[in-house]
């Protein structure tokens, strides 16, 4: 059962353009949600991460919305640069004990063109 | 310069052999995890840690097993029952919830493993 719903799964961005990702979760017991971002055989990197008590979170061009009462979560990423082109992934915990058991969205490729 | 690293970066095995897939961190992290990554998937979770000598499944450890003897060390085996292992692993590090609110999972570079 998939917890974390993504899309869409490719973007094509001019540069200049916002990049809008966007996902959607089930389980209501999930208290932060991160994004990732992941260059081509490299590990992911976190780009930014929410908690469920503010419904927005900005830095720098990467901002993130949330919908505590829709259960959806979107990252935009303004002024998109060629350098921006990479695999994001949604992310959402819930507590296990004192680990963060991460479940991730399917990944959406961005290429942003010159 | 602290961080994780998983070796080796590309590993063959044949179909039928255990293969065990290295990760260690400096980052004097309690948790650490190892992940599987196949196209279109995203990122699926194997096996997790909390703290030395004690692991929980994840939601796909059918075929692996792991170890956690040293907190700096969290070893992944890929068994012959493990139907179908070519992928992408990741292993990751991450503070627990009784020393901060971040929760930031910290990855290393990765292992590809095809199994011809």
């Amino acid at each position: 059962q998939q917890q974390v719903k993504q899309s869409p799964q490719s973007l094509i961005v001019q540069k200049g353009g916002i990049s809008i990702i966007n996902c959607a979760y089930e389980n209501t017991a999930f208290d932060y949600f991160p994004w990732y971002q992941q260059f081509p055989g490299k590990g992911p990197a976190l780009l930014i991460a929410i908690r469920p008590d503010v419904s927005e979170k900005k830095e720098g061009r990467f901002t993130i919305s949330f919908n505590k009462s829709a259960k959806q979560f979107s990252l935009h990423i303004m002024d998109s640069q060629p350098g921006d082109s990479a695999t994001y992934f949604c992310a959402a915990s819930s507590d296990y004990g004192t680990a963060s058991k991460l479940t991730f969205g399917t990944g959406t490729r961005l290429q942003v063109t010159l | 310069d602290g961080g994780i690293t998983q070796s080796p970066k590309y590993l063959f095995r044949k179909e039928g052999q255990n293969v065990t897939l290295s990760c260690e961190q400096n980052l004097n992290h309690d948790a650490m995890y190892w992940y599987r990554q196949d196209p279109g998937q995203g990122l699926r979770l194997i096996y997790y840690s909390q703290i030395v000598n004690d692991f929980q499944k994840g939601d796909i450890a059918e075929g692996y097993s792991v170890s956690r003897e040293k907190k700096e060390s969290f070893p992944l085996t890929v068994t012959s029952a493990q139907k179908n292992p070519t992928a992408f692993y990741l292993c990751a590090s991450s503070l627990t919830r009784d020393r901060g609110e971040n929760n930031e999972q910290f990855f290393g570079p990765g292992t590809r493993l095809t199994v011809l």
